[in-house]
């Protein structure tokens, strides 16, 4: 395995439902990232970890719980989410914190019922 | 209001011709980035412009930064359909608040 990978690709959950989608990243960086990604708005940014700890939760309502364990692995779990939440959800880490490019999954695509 | 605007944000153009999308921001940035993302894929990153004047070129495509201007382009040189994809535009604004503003992107088709 190389580079970030999410899983799963798809999803399809109703709103009482709890899902989590999980990104791992084999490029030894130190900081990850979630992001949104919605039709014809830009990239949103959700949730920042560096070395496993959270540095930046932008906003984000609470039924969007993301988890750390290291900094290898990133969860968001999900839970009486909105059908305004549908979306592509894409993982990013970089090499540090801030440390500009990017290098991204291809993306969990959630559709809430 | 920190923006970051690309135009056009839809772009259909023959192949072997020639076209700039261009990406304007509103802070003061001296780093920007360039990604690509076809349909249903990642972004996958093209270009990385770290000082003003920086010029960077791969292939049929080919990114500048004017600081000054609070300026990126991405120029398109004799399009083929290969290139056909939504190309992003993202400012690196450092600190918090996460490092990259992105722009809408802008979907580029090119036909035969």
């Amino acid at each position: 395995e190389t580079g970030v990978t999410q899983t799963p690709r798809h999803l399809v959950m109703g709103m009482t439902n709890k899902k989590s989608l999980k990104c791992e990243q084999h490029l030894g960086h130190n900081a990850m990232y979630w992001y949104k990604q919605s039709a014809k708005k830009p990239l949103e940014l959700m949730f920042v970890y560096n070395f496993k700890e959270q540095t930046e939760n932008n906003s984000v309502p609470s039924r969007f719980s993301p988890e750390c364990p290291n900094s290898s692995h990133l969860f968001l779990h999900l839970h009486t989410l909105q059908p305004e939440d549908s979306a592509l959800y894409l993982c990013a880490s970089s090499q540090g914190l801030y440390a500009g490019e990017l290098f991204f999954g291809e993306g969990s695509r959630l559709t809430v019922l | 209001e920190l923006k970051v605007e690309q135009n056009p944000l839809f772009l259909s153009m023959q192949e072997g011709k020639n076209y700039t999308i261009y990406c304007n921001y509103s802070t003061t940035s001296d780093r920007l980035y360039w990604y690509r993302q076809d349909p249903g894929k990642s972004l996958e990153s093209l270009f990385v412009l770290l000082s003003n004047g920086a010029v960077k070129q791969e292939g049929r495509l080919m990114a500048s930064l004017d600081t000054k201007a609070r300026l990126s382009t991405l120029h398109i040189t004799a399009a083929v359909h290969d290139l056909s994809a939504t190309y992003f535009c993202a400012v690196d604004i450092g600190g918090s608040q996460g490092n990259l503003i992105f722009g809408k992107g802008t979907k580029l088709s090119v036909k035969p």
